[in-house]
């Protein structure tokens, strides 16, 4: 089993749509959650960490459940400029938090 | 302010060469990683620097990769006797420790390397 498992998609979205993304994590004893988002031959950004009691940023809200080792990642009002791939990320929970990165979700916003 | 900066952003060299990658990450930063990616693949961990501790070294794939971090700042990471399986993205990443934050890891741009 993949410590970090994503469906990969695509997603194929129309504008002004609602899309989740799910992720599932093997580790228990990790402690820190994150989305990233990859463009084409860009290097990952940090969209948002995810926290227990999940959190919002504008059309962004990440879920964590600990108890299912699940993870989510809610995008509304989809604009063009989300597409891209989006990464599932986890620590270790190692005093140092290597990351353990899933394979990702590709993203594509049509007009 | 100046995120990590990474270079060469390309590189493209014989099989059996050595190559050295540099990584200059965010001022101030004092964890730094280094990840290969390849086409298709996720990222993969390779080693982690912290501060003047021994550093992390358990995803290095063989003896043929080493890395170095001079002053608590710059990372240089060598291959020696390059192989085609070697080609990849090769991305840095800082972050700052001892802060809430301290497990949010930022890249820098990469560097594409090509063995032929």
């Amino acid at each position: 089993r993949k410590e970090v498992e994503q469906d990969p998609g695509p997603f194929n979205v129309p504008e002004g749509a609602t899309v989740a993304f799910n992720c599932t994590y093997s580790n228990s004893a990790s402690q820190s959650f994150f989305w990233y988002r990859q463009d084409c031959r860009k290097e990952p950004k940090l969209l948002m960490s995810v926290y227990s009691s999940g959190n919002e940023d504008g059309r962004f809200t990440a879920q964590l459940n600990r108890a299912s080792q699940y993870i989510s990642l809610l995008i509304r009002d989809s604009k063009l400029s989300d597409s891209a791939t989006y990464l599932c990320v986890v620590s270790d929970g190692t005093s140092y938090g290597k990351l353990t990165f899933g394979q990702g979700t590709i993203l594509t916003v049509h007009p | 302010g100046a995120g990590v900066s990474q270079s060469p952003s390309n590189k493209v060299t014989e099989k059996g060469k050595d190559v050295e990658l540099r990584c200059d990450p965010i001022s101030g930063h004092t964890a730094l990683y280094w990840y290969r990616q390849s086409l298709g693949q996720g990222l993969e961990f390779l080693i982690y620097f912290q501060g003047n501790s021994a550093p992390d070294k358990s995803g290095l794939p063989s003896d043929r990769f080493s890395a170095e971090r001079t002053g608590g700042s710059v990372s240089t990471l060598t291959i020696q006797r390059t192989q085609q399986e070697d080609s990849a993205v090769y991305l840095c990443a800082s972050s700052l420790k001892g802060t809430p934050r301290t497990y949010e890891q930022y890249f820098g741009p990469g560097t594409r390397l090509t063995v032929t």
